[in-house]
């Protein structure tokens, strides 16, 4: 069974940009979550998508967005983008009825 | 502040040693996980936890919860450098997260 997959790897964008980054979850999971990891803050949880829909989201300001298609491959988008952006973005999915996580290799993004 | 707690912060230990790091919970802990992961990479699935007392073992690295005490410590036999990392410790959440300490980075010197 394929992990979970994350595209692109690494992305320099420049302040003001836009972004769009993709996760694959492993088949058959149908939650996909979003997670900001820095070394300040460590990891933050961004947005959960179950069945289409965004069942939960953490706290961070509306530039960062989200969305999960029909055959639960997620993406997410940040708009504006600030220096501080520059994080490295993890994606995990989760089989139904369990909390394990499984995790993808991540999209190292840079904001110059 | 932290939700979830890791010490130490950092580790450093000679190749064939034993190590102990902890995650300790400001909230009820339900359940949790444990990940390694090598700088720059994704989280690698190490064991999860689910009831007060439990203990799993896999190869070398054994991973204990203290319900009463909001607390869940990793132990490591005979360290490899393939030990080393970062071990995160991330706690279920009733809205569908997981919450994570900052982690424990380990080093091991051969």
């Amino acid at each position: 069974k394929a992990g979970v997959t994350q595209t692109p790897r690494y992305l320099i964008k420049t302040r003001g940009q836009q972004v769009t980054l993709s996760c694959s979850p492993i088949s058959g999971h149908r939650s996909v979550s979003w997670y900001q990891q820095t070394p300040g803050q460590g990891l933050q949880f961004l947005f959960e998508y179950f069945s289409e829909t965004q069942r939960n989201k953490g706290n961070f300001p509306g530039r960062f967005s989200g969305r999960q298609f029909s055959n639960s491959r997620s993406e997410m988008n940040v708009s504006t983008l600030e220096l501080g952006d520059s994080a490295l973005y993890l994606c995990a999915s989760t089989p139904l009825g369990n909390t394990e996580a499984f995790f993808g290799q991540g999209t190292r993004l840079t904001v110059v | 502040s932290q939700e979830l707690e890791q010490s130490p912060q950092s580790l450093i230990v000679q190749e064939g040693k034993n190590l102990t790091i902890n995650c300790t919970s400001s909230k009820t802990l339900y359940g949790l996980y444990w990940y390694k992961q090598k700088y720059g990479e994704g989280l690698i699935f190490l064991m999860m936890l689910q009831k007060g007392g439990e203990e799993k073992s896999h190869e070398k690295i054994t991973a204990k919860l203290d319900e009463k005490k909001q607390q869940s410590s990793l132990h490591i036999t005979a360290s490899q450098p393939s030990h080393a990392g970062i071990y995160l410790c991330g706690a279920p959440r009733g809205d569908n997260r997981l919450a994570f300490g900052k982690g424990n980075q380990v080093v091991v010197i051969p």
